[in-house]
């Protein structure tokens, strides 16, 4: 396994549609965890998944955005109508359940005209 | 409310010119502090975990140090590829929060 995979690596989009992105974790890490990072900024926390269930949600995570974890193996992040306001690095991080470490990808970067 | 500070915003080194990076934090129940290096167009590096005040790590030219209230990451005699961006974050419970970083440039 060679660590978290995220795609696509970039999505340029216009103002109004919808995209999703996807996150395979390292195989044997049930935590899985989403993040947006924009310029200058460190990676804001999104949302948290243990499996298939996802725990926490964070106030930035508005009713446009939804994520998904089918079976506790990779994770979907869907943003609807988007705005460019939401143009920025996503980026997916994993852990194990004795670890506390997370593991990014690469990130998908998001670009709404 | 959590909080992490990260100082300086930016640094330039001379390659070889020892430096020290800041990351302190204001946080209930911390249970670990992690330090990641980031590349432009890349996702966060994992670094090291700090788990009590005073812990060290060490790896290759970079050593964490921890305190209750902050952590250092010592850069010895840098070269021109540990030029990155260097991110802190503290977990509390199962969220973790991070800093907005150190951009580190080592000139040649």
């Amino acid at each position: 396994d060679t660590g978290v995979s995220q795609n696509p690596r970039h999505k340029i989009t216009k103002r109004g549609q919808n995209v999703t992105f996807r996150c395979d974790p390292i195989s044997e890490h049930n935590r899985l965890y989403w993040y947006r990072q924009t310029l200058g900024q460190g990676p804001e926390f999104l949302t948290y998944f243990q499996n298939e269930a996802q725990l926490e949600k964070s106030r930035l995570l508005s009713d446009r955005f939804s994520a998904e974890r089918p079976k506790g193996s990779f994770s979907t992040l869907e943003i609807q109508r988007t705005e460019q306001g939401d143009s920025a690095m996503y980026l997916c991080a994993s852990s194990s359940k004795r670890g506390t470490e997370l593991f990014f990808g690469e990130g998908s970067r998001l670009t709404v005209l | 409310e959590d909080q992490v500070t990260q100082s300086p915003e930016a640094l330039r080194l001379q390659e070889g010119e020892s430096s020290s990076l800041n990351c302190s934090y204001t946080v209930s129940g911390l249970r670990g502090l992690f330090w990641y290096r980031q590349d432009p167009g890349k996702g966060p590096e994992f670094l090291f975990t700090l788990y009590s005040a005073g812990e060290e790590k060490e790896k290759e030219r970079l050593k964490a140090t921890l305190t209750k209230k902050e952590s250092f990451l010592h850069i010895t005699a840098p070269k021109p590829e540990d030029s990155a961006t260097y991110l802190c974050a503290v977990q509390a419970s199962n969220q973790f929060y991070f800093g907005t970083g150190t951009s580190l440039t080592v000139i040649p």
